[in-house]
């Protein structure tokens, strides 16, 4: 069974430019999630996706969105880049919504923002 | 709010010798999961171990096991006969509810196995 993946490998944009992220979960998983780990923050909840809806999104700006899609693959982007939007972008899938369910992580997306 | 603390930044510990990760819990609600990831160099998110907050037997995976105390709120994860491979880093994690918030993670424990 094929894991969460994630494109592309690594990213790098300059100030104010965007960037897309995409994640494809596992085949029959629902929920996308996805998270930011910068240096010295430790990973932190961005978003949830399910069933094609925003579900939750963490404390970050409006700049940080995304959207799912009907085969719940997942896309997030990223407007206005900042330098601090420097860090590695997990995505993981689960095949349920409850907190008690475990969520498969990709390999990330290193963003870097110059 | 949930919080997940994780006191040892890093650890060295011989190859073949067992570990303990500790990991402490905070939250007030009733039914929860508890979760630890291995993020080796490479980046990815490794799931190793699940322990749900109304079971009562300790999970086990191979090597891995998670101690879990519900009254003290910790769950530590024990690695039995660690190898070279096992040197990465260690996320203890939360969920709960309805996953709305995602998972809460601690700090993160380096482990290095050394030979």
């Amino acid at each position: 069974e094929a894991g969460v993946t994630q494109s592309p490998t690594h990213l790098i944009k300059t100030r104010g430019q965007q960037a897309t992220l995409r994640c494809s979960p596992i085949s029959g998983h629902t929920s996308v999630y996805w998270y930011q780990q910068a240096l010295g923050l430790g990973l932190q909840f961005l978003l949830w996706y399910d069933e094609g809806e925003e579900r939750n999104r963490g404390n970050f700006p409006p700049r940080f969105s995304g959207r799912q899609f009907p085969n719940y693959s997942s896309e997030l982007n990223v407007n206005a880049l900042e330098l601090e939007d420097s860090a590695l972008y997990l995505c993981a899938s689960s095949d349920g919504q409850g907190g008690q369910d475990t969520q498969y992580f990709g390999p990330g997306t290193r963003l870097t923002v110059l | 709010a949930q919080k997940i603390t994780q006191t040892q930044p890093g650890m060295f510990v011989q190859e073949k010798e067992a570990v303990t990760l500790d990991c402490t819990y905070d939250t007030s609600d009733q039914s929860y999961g508890l979760f630890w990831y291995k993020q080796p160099s490479s980046g990815e998110m490794i799931f190793l171990i699940y322990q749900g907050s109304y079971d009562e037997q300790n999970a086990t995976e191979g090597r891995y096991s998670l101690n879990f105390q519900k009254a003290r709120k910790s769950a530590n994860l024990v690695i039995s006969a660690s190898q070279l491979g096992d040197s990465a880093m260690y996320f203890c994690a939360m969920g709960s509810g309805g996953g709305a918030d995602g998972l809460t993670f601690g700090k993160g424990t380096h482990l290095i196995i050394q030979p």
